[in-house]
């Protein structure tokens, strides 16, 4: 699996954007890549994945770089609830199983009212 | 998405004894994982627990350390053996539904004294 750079904090005002980098120069043809979080004493959540396309769901938008050594994770509008770790992963996923997954140190992210 | 629960949810135990941790799954799940997660640390793999055979285990994890049983598919125990101090962590169980993401369990928070 690739190696990824992320700032280790960020801080965001609740109710606006939430822009999260990661990094992964090294990135292969075929990995994709994933975004989890960790709000403090729980287990981490999933929250999108892709591959080269730009991808948006109820939680957040992933914005992926033509070269794909680089990606954004884009909470549009902050909450108080998303001050967590937010993981970026970058990995081949399983030929029809799950792999596990590396985690990396992560951005901590912290809204502020 | 898989609901996931643990058991127990926290513990205190003396130094050279042992805790198992139950991980249950409301689904049918081909892959089950174990990871443990150290104070201000991020998350490591210790294994994964096969359906009918022997875990797979990470580099730096030992069978005789962290026995772990996959008796079917929506329940795996991970056992922490002859603790110490040092096995203080949070240990968390999750699962593959496909074959690109992952669903985590609360964590087991463990204290070792």
């Amino acid at each position: 699996d690739a190696k990824t750079t992320q700032p280790p904090s960020m801080d965001c005002a609740e109710g606006r954007a939430a822009n999260l980098p990661c990094n992964h120069s090294t990135i292969s043809g075929n990995e994709y890549v994933y975004w989890y979080r960790q709000i403090h004493s729980q287990g981490p959540q999933y929250i999108i994945h892709g591959l080269k396309n730009n991808e948006t769901n109820e939680m957040a938008s992933l914005i992926i770089t033509e070269d794909r050594k680089s990606s954004t994770l884009i909470l549009p509008h902050a909450t108080l609830r998303d001050t967590a770790v937010y993981y970026c992963i970058v990995r081949v996923p399983g030929s029809g199983s799950a792999r596990q997954l590396t985690f990396g140190s992560g951005t901590q992210l912290t809204v502020l009212p | 998405s898989a609901v996931i629960s643990q058991k127990p949810s926290r513990d205190i135990c003396q130094r050279g004894t042992s805790l198992t941790i139950q991980c249950q799954v409301d689904s049918q799940v081909t892959m089950m994982f174990w990871y443990r997660q150290q104070p201000g640390q991020s998350l490591t793999l210790i294994a994964t627990a096969n359906q009918g055979s022997e875990a797979t285990y990470e580099s730096g994890f030992v069978i005789d350390k962290f026995p772990i049983s996959r008796p079917n598919l929506t329940f795996s125990t991970l056992t922490v053996s002859n603790m110490s101090p040092e096995d203080s962590s949070i240990y968390l169980c999750s699962v593959g539904t496909g074959y690109e993401t992952q669903y985590f369990g609360p964590g087991t928070r463990l204290l070792v004294l």
